[in-house]
């Protein structure tokens, strides 16, 4: 069983809206947890880290949370433009380990 | 800012036949990752490398795989006797540190896409 569960799999929004990414984790206790962009054809790139201790961090438009109780991270996309279009991993680091979820595709349209 | 390359971007091979996947990680890192991505599927860990040898492997990781560290700047993975079932993206990744260190950047190149037919 995967230990990182993201929803939805996938999502439409307009552009400008704002939209919001949901992981469940169940590595505990972890190391770091992190938000990852990956463009269509394209490697991964960090958005966010976060340690078992932070509740929040902002990269620009992108603003990840996290509550270490219930086990769950959000990524909050404010003012959504046609490029951030690509999927979201969220990834949950125990030692040496990464634990990555199936991601989160988003869709911008204009 | 420094990047992770992977070369080439897309490599077809026929099944049974090998072939050297090759990745120039950033200059200052030390801890040296591939990971794989089948269509449509999530990211999975292959190996890490760290002080010239293997430091971790994941069980898809089986005597079909080997990595090298050539020369001071590349770093290869070969895959022999190449199965349809390899066909993925093969991510090239390093970081400064091991993944353990909180906050350790991993920093991912674009992939080779491998198709087997």
């Amino acid at each position: 069983k995967n230990q990182v569960e993201q929803s939805p799999q996938s999502l439409i929004i307009l552009e400008g809206k704002n939209c919001t990414l949901q992981c469940n984790y169940t590595v505990s206790p972890f190391s770091n947890l992190r938000w990852y962009k990956q463009d269509t054809g394209r490697g991964p790139v960090s958005l966010t880290i976060m340690t078992f201790s932070e509740n929040t961090k902002s990269n620009g438009r992108y603003t990840a949370t996290l509550d270490a109780d219930t086990k769950q991270s959000s990524l909050h996309i404010t003012a959504s433009q046609l490029s951030d279009s690509a999927s979201y991993i969220c990834v949950v680091t125990l030692d040496y380990k990464l634990s990555f979820g199936a991601g989160t595709t988003v869709t911008v349209r204009a | 800012e420094p990047e992770v390359t992977q070369t080439p971007s897309h490599q077809v091979t026929q099944m049974g036949q090998e072939v050297i996947l090759r990745c120039v990680p950033i200059s200052n890192h030390l801890y040296f990752y591939w990971y794989r991505q089948i269509l449509g599927q999530k990211v999975e860990f292959l190996v890490s490398f760290y002080n010239n040898e293997i430091s971790e492997k994941s069980e898809i990781f089986d005597d079909q795989f080997s990595v090298e560290r050539p020369d001071g700047s590349n770093f290869t993975l070969k895959i022999r006797s190449t199965k349809l079932e390899d066909s993925a993206m093969y991510f090239c990744a390093s970081s400064p540190r091991g993944q353990g260190a909180v906050k350790s950047p991993l920093h991912f190149g674009n992939g080779t896409r491998l198709t087997v037919t």
